[in-house]
């Protein structure tokens, strides 16, 4: 079955340090986010990605990066983490519908991340 | 800022009983969607509504589109404990171009 993976799925980190988070579909979507769920914001994107080579910046992007490499990876890396960083992050895919209209998005079970 | 802002922000109901949660919007949108999110879990997908549609069924999921007042409403029937988890409505906004903007939330919890 396809399904989204993200590892690790817990991390403490040091501020300061650099961290990536690794998101893996087997879905083959051309569609990929980042998002990060904290207590009274709900979900915020950081980055997404439409296709290999393509990244655009979300909402929330400053202190994060992304690539896009092949189909099925993208990682995020914080290039310098934060204490505000600590974060639940979570990737998700999605088909590429025209260009007009969202599909629904496949989660991954999410990366909690503790910056000290 | 969020798009979709849902109401109530939590619920306590008996099990048996329907769930109503609502959501609102304020720009126009090509579809909205819900998704049930278990703690510390994932957020899967519930159902999606198009603009062009009122009212679309899914097993105990009954979700309405008002797009003159931007808002939507989620009834679960028949509740079960099962049913116990946030959920989030999201907006695919008219030029968005395939990103969803997810509200803060409503969470459900089921007494058995």
């Amino acid at each position: 079955d396809a399904e989204i993976t993200q590892s690790p799925r817990h991390k403490i980190t040091e501020t300061g340090r650099q961290v990536t988070l690794a998101c893996h579909q087997t879905w083959n979507h051309n569609n990929m986010f980042w998002y990060r769920q904290d207590l009274g914001h709900g979900l915020r994107l950081i980055h997404y990605s439409y296709g290999v080579q393509d990244t655009n910046k979300g909402e929330v992007s400053d202190g994060y990066s992304v690539s896009r490499s092949n189909t099925e990876d993208l990682p995020l890396t914080l290039e310098s983490a934060a204490s505000s960083q600590t974060s639940v992050y979570f990737c998700a895919s999605s088909e590429s519908v025209r260009a007009s209209l969202t599909g629904e998005l496949f989660f991954g079970e999410g990366s909690r991340l503790t910056v000290l | 800022s969020q798009q979709g802002e849902e109401d109530p922000q939590a619920l306590s109901i008996q099990e048996g009983e329907n769930a109503t949660m609502n959501c609102s919007y304020k720009t126009s949108i090509n579809n909205l969607q819900w998704y049930r999110q278990n703690s510390g879990r994932g957020l899967v997908h519930l159902i999606l509504i198009r603009s062009n549609e009122r009212e679309k069924h899914s097993g105990r999921l009954r979700v309405t589109l008002d797009t003159s007042k931007k808002s939507s409403s989620l009834l679960i029937t028949a509740s079960r404990a099962a049913d116990t988890a946030s959920y989030f409505c999201a907006t695919d906004r008219t030029g968005a171009n395939s990103k969803l903007t997810f509200g803060k939330g409503i969470t459900l919890s089921v007494r058995p």
